[in-house]
């Protein structure tokens, strides 16, 4: 099946500095990025849309300032999670869309911030 | 609550035995899928029911749908060590998707 990478997959950072994660789609082109935030032994909450060429769409109760999404290629989105604090620890995971509407998953970021 | 509650939350069971779990979910749907997740990884796509099916088969996957309960079972069968993971329900439109709670399924070896 096509191939959806994420980089890095663990990053600690010192609070208040601004992490960045790049989900790619290695073997074909998507439009159509997601992000979502998992939570330890919870489920996967999306947090936001990501369009190639235009703005991400944010989830209710996302802070786009917080969390910056850039989707400037068809296989390429980055998920910049601004000014970190320890409450914004968590897996990060993203998927992209096909062009024929299949979704894959990338293997996840696991962020902790001190 | 959220769209896609599955139940049990968490299930332990015998190597061999078959592993049942149960999605249920609020509003109208195209389709329904289940998600795999080993510990601290991403998603593997297991298999996706159309709204107008109601079993489909994939290996040792069995998938139900009932559209009048809006409810979903995912069957596994002789069950496997490696099939010890994390089991989610999705709905979703134009390809977003919400996943319900999750079920732990442990299978002792």
């Amino acid at each position: 099946g096509a191939v959806v990478s994420q980089h890095p997959s663990r990053v600690i950072c010192k609070s208040g500095t601004s992490v960045k994660i790049e989900c790619r789609s290695l073997d074909f082109q998507a439009t159509t990025m997601f992000w979502y935030r998992q939570f330890p032994k919870q489920s996967l909450m999306l947090m936001a849309t990501s369009n190639e060429g235009s703005k991400a769409t944010y989830e209710q109760g996302v802070e786009k300032d917080k969390f910056l999404i850039n989707h400037a290629s068809l296989t390429l989105s980055t998920l910049t999670v601004t000014s970190a604090h320890p409450e914004d620890s968590s897996f990060y995971i993203c998927s992209a869309v096909s062009s024929v509407d299949e979704q894959f998953f990338g293997p996840g970021t696991r962020l902790t911030v001190l | 609550s959220q769209q896609g509650e599955e139940d049990p939350q968490a299930l332990s069971i015998q190597e061999g035995e078959n592993a049942t779990m149960n999605c249920s979910y609020k509003t109208s749907i195209n389709n329904l899928q289940w998600y795999r997740q080993n510990s601290g990884r991403g998603l593997v796509h297991l298999i996706l029911i159309r709204s107008n099916e109601r079993e489909k088969h994939s290996g040792r996957l069995r998938v139900t749908l009932d559209t009048s309960k809006k409810s979903s079972s995912l069957l596994i069968t002789a069950s496997r060590a490696a099939d010890t993971a994390s089991y989610f329900c999705a709905t979703g439109a134009n390809s977003k998707l919400t996943f319900g709670k999750g079920i732990t399924l442990s299978v002792r070896p």
